[in-house]
């Protein structure tokens, strides 16, 4: 699996906007992007993807690198609630897999009130 | 919204007993994965199953884990003769099959091997 490289650690303060970097300088062209996040004592939670263009929804929004080598997730204003470990993966394209997801460490954002 | 359930939350055993974690994935899916987290460390993918089979397993899915769909709603992971090194959150998750429709986990079950 392609791997993808976080920082450990990052904190923001409630109500402002939080940027989640994330490398992928071997990714290829089919694989597409995914963010969850695991919020504490729970399982992990979708919260977007994305191939090349930016993508937005209700939780997040995801900024793509024209080369594909880097994205950021964008969380445009954090709460308290938003303290989580998030993680960027590359989909594993391969439908004999079940087209799983490998997890890395993550990014660990602390949010302070 | 429907949700992936898992029981027990907790499951304390002795080691050497056999266990069974159960999962009730969402209803229309169609790819079921058990995933485990060991205190303090990754989230690492054990097996990913389809059509009442296993698709691909890890390392760590050895001859002592097996998975199960026994009645087409649950799915279940079976530890044989359980170690201490497998006392861990277990986290089930389905997926409606699409290669992007996302994983939907379960808030897992923990089990303490003493």
């Amino acid at each position: 699996d392609a791997k993808t490289t976080q920082p450990n650690s990052m904190e923001s303060n409630e109500e402002e906007p939080v940027h989640l970097p994330c490398n992928h300088s071997t990714i290829s062209g089919t694989d597409y992007i995914h963010w969850y996040r695991q919020l504490p004592s729970q399982g992990p939670e979708y919260v977007i993807h994305g191939l090349t263009s930016n993508v937005n929804n209700r939780m997040a929004s995801l900024a793509i690198a024209e080369d594909r080598k880097s994205s950021t997730l964008i969380l445009h204003r954090a709460t308290l609630r938003d303290a989580a470990v998030y993680y960027c993966i590359l989909r594993d394209p391969r439908p004999d897999s079940n087209y799983k997801l490998t997890f890395g460490k993550g990014t660990l954002l602390t949010v302070n009130p | 919204e429907p949700e992936v359930t898992q029981t027990p939350s907790h499951q304390v055993t002795q080691m050497g007993q056999e266990v069974i974690l159960r999962c009730v994935p969402i209803s229309n899916h169609l790819y079921f994965y058990w995933y485990r987290q060991i205190l303090g460390q990754k989230v690492e993918f054990l097996v990913s199953f389809y059509n009442n089979e296993i698709s691909e397993k890890s390392e760590i899915f050895d001859d002592q884990f097996s998975v199960e769909r026994p009645d087409g709603s649950n799915f279940t992971l079976k530890i044989r003769s359980t170690k201490l090194e497998d006392s861990a959150m277990y986290f089930c998750a389905s997926s409606p099959g699409r290669r992007n429709s996302p994983l939907h986990f379960g808030n897992g079950t923990r089990l303490t091997v003493t």
